[in-house]
This record gives C-alpha cells, sequence and structure tokens, in this order.
C-alpha cells in the first residue's frame, strides 16, 4: 500500500496564474479530505467526498476553490487565479468509514509569489 | 460547531522522562472519536493514537497513552521514555459521527538530549 499519494509536493507559481494539487487515495478508501495548514490559522477543513460524491464545501475559501473528485483513485484542487495568500500547505487524507483515522498525504507546499 | 484547544503552544522534555500534552474539546455530541496527530519536521501527519468516546478504558499504543475524561471533555496525551524521534508537533482532533475532522492548534514538543 502506497498511502495517500499528492502531487506535486512543492509548487512556486505567480499570482493570477492556475494551480492543480492532485490527490490518489488509499484504494478502497470511502472519504477524501482536503485540508489547508497555514501558521494563522492551522489545519482547516477545505472540503469532503463520500464515494466521490462531494459532501461539505463549506470550509472552501471562495469560489477561486474548486475540488473534483472524477473517479474513486483520483481528485484535484484547483485555485484559479491563485493569491499570494493561498500560499500553504495543503492535504489530502482519505479514510474508510469506519472512523479508524485518516490517512495523510505528504502534502502540496503551495507558494504563490 | 466543534472546537479543540489545545492550552500549550510549547512544550519541552528531557529524553527518557515523561511529558503529558493537554487538549480540551467542545461538543453537544454524546458519540465521537478523539486522536492524537504527530507531524515531524517532515510535515507528513501520523496518527498516534485514537479514542471511542464510548470506550472508558484509556487507549495505550506502546509508549503513548491517554487519559480520556468525557465530564469534563478532556482528553491528554502523556509519552513516556521520550526519545528524540518524538520531536514534533501534535495535533489534538476530535470528529463526529459523519466523519470530519477538526484539528486544535497544535503543541510544538522537543526532547532534549
Amino acid at each position: 500500500d502506497a498511502g495517500v499519494i499528492q502531487s506535486p509536493r512543492h509548487e512556486v507559481t505567480e499570482m493570477g496564474q492556475e494551480v492543480t494539487l492532485r490527490c490518489k487515495p488509499i484504494s478502497g478508501h470511502d472519504y477524501l479530505f482536503w485540508y489547508r495548514q497555514t501558521m494563522m490559522r492551522g489545519l482547516e477543513l477545505l472540503i469532503y467526498f463520500n464515494n466521490n460524491v462531494p459532501i461539505d464545501d463549506s470550509g472552501m475559501p471562495e469560489d477561486r476553490f474548486s475540488a473534483k473528485m472524477p473517479n474513486a483513485s483520483f481528485s484535484t484542487l484547483k485555485i484559479q487565479p491563485s493569491e499570494p495568500r493561498d500560499s500553504a500547505v495543503y492535504f489530502c487524507a482519505s479514510s474508510l468509514a469506519d472512523r479508524e483515522g485518516y490517512t495523510f498525504g505528504s502534502g502540496t507546499r503551495l507558494t504563490v509569489v | 460547531a466543534q472546537t479543540v484547544t489545545q492550552s500549550q503552544p510549547e512544550m519541552s522534555v528531557q529524553e527518557a522522562e515523561t511529558v503529558t500534552l493537554s487538549c480540551t474539546y467542545d461538543t453537544s455530541e454524546n458519540n465521537y472519536y478523539l486522536f492524537w496527530y504527530k507531524q515531524p519536521p517532515s510535515r507528513q501527519m501520523i496518527l498516534v493514537i485514537r479514542q471511542e468516546a464510548y470506550k472508558q478504558q484509556n487507549a495505550t499504543e506502546n509508549r503513548f497513552s491517554v487519559n480520556f475524561q468525557k465530564a469534563a471533555k478532556s482528553f491528554s496525551l502523556k509519552i513516556s521514555d521520550s526519545q528524540l524521534g518524538d520531536t514534533a508537533m501534535y495535533f489534538c482532533a476530535f470528529m463526529k459521527q459523519d466523519n470530519d475532522m477538526r484539528f486544535g492548534a497544535g503543541t510544538r514538543l522537543t526532547v532534549k538530549p
């Protein structure tokens, strides 16, 4: 089991550009979560999916953010256009429905200059 | 809304000694789950220990144990025989029945040789 796989590990982009973060959850996991981590706000839940369906996107900061899960093995988080305040580490996590705990990916460190 | 409070931003402990990290939470739920996650400098989020609220027995995982006080809404983590590799950020997390996990602000633990 390769765990939750996120790409890229680091991303540096210019303000105004589109950024796409990718996540491959653990095979067989029913839930997928996107979190953002910053020094000021800690770990914030952005959105989560159950069986590829978005359940709660109330944490998505604004319309510039969007997330999709076209199938059980892939999800994307897109920021368009990106702004410097979007700089953070973005984590993807997945879990089974039995609440054993989330398995996190290694995160993507996004820097918007 | 559920909130998780970690009142100790930073702590330190001598190698081989014992340290306790505090966590309190606020909820009106009766059934829920509590977790401690470790985030070393590599930034990987690692599940340390898990507790179901309906279980009175405190969870233990080798050198890690919790003191779960449901009435007081307290969930502290005790690390025995601290090792240099325990140096990390530690996050307390709460999860209610619908599988949505919320994190505290974290405690930075330094183990000194």
